[in-house]
């Protein structure tokens, strides 16, 4: 049972637009959220991330809104860059000593 | 401040032989989870050490080992290795205190069983 899922495995978006990467989670108990962005051959690289009393956490051009009601959170990324083209990770955990769990990744291209 | 390390970053198996892969977390993190990545599924728990303990553990086959040292370096095992274990292996640290705390990846360990 996929407990976080990123339910579009790829998105293309142009240069200097928004990209919104999506991920919905089942575990009611989950209260902090994080975004990781992975380069091939590279580890994945700690991105935002934003705790269950928030709504909204902002960080440059990364904003991640949070949608408790709906199990849902977004990452924003305004303006696009070449430079975002990578694989996006959602994860979530619980309060404590707790691991992580991953949603399968979206590769975002944005495209010059 | 020097990031998570993991070596060797290549390897190459074959069916039933064993691997041992290590991981240096960064500098005061106490911390240290394994995670598998295949291709579509993601990144998959396998356990967490901290203080030379195993703190959480994923849902794998008891092939799946690991350690940790008092300087909170950690080793994982792979015994009698499967064609299913190729996979990116990743390491990652943190300082272990629990809510709100952000961890970081090592670049990984590929490992080829053939």
């Amino acid at each position: 049972d996929q407990q976080v899922k990123q339910n579009s495995p790829s998105l293309s978006v142009q240069e200097g637009r928004i990209s919104i990467l999506n991920c919905d989670y089942t575990n009611s108990m989950f209260d902090y959220f994080l975004w990781y962005k992975k380069y091939p051959a590279e580890g994945p690289t700690f991105l935002i991330s934003i705790s269950s009393i928030k709504d909204k956490n902002e960080d440059g051009r990364f904003t991640v809104f949070l949608n408790k009601s709906a199990k849902h959170l977004s990452l924003h990324i305004v303006p696009s860059q070449p430079g975002d083209s990578a694989v996006y990770f959602c994860a979530a955990k619980v309060s404590g000593n707790t691991p992580l769990v991953f949603g399968k990744g979206t590769r975002l291209s944005v495209i010059a | 401040k020097a990031g998570v390390t993991q070596t060797p970053r290549y390897l190459i198996k074959t069916r039933g032989q064993q691997v041992t892969l290590s991981c240096s977390p960064i500098s005061g993190h106490r911390s240290v989870s394994w995670y598998q990545q295949t291709p579509g599924q993601g990144l998959q728990f396998l356990f967490e050490y901290f203080s030379e303990t195993q703190r959480n553990k994923g849902n794998f086959p008891g092939r799946f080992s690991g350690r940790q040292f008092s300087n909170s370096r950690s080793e994982m095992n792979v015994s009698t290795l499967e064609l299913g274990d190729s996979a990116l292996y990743l390491c990652a640290s943190s300082r272990g205190q629990g809510h709100g705390e952000t961890q970081y990846f090592g670049p990984g360990t590929r490992l080829l069983v053939l």
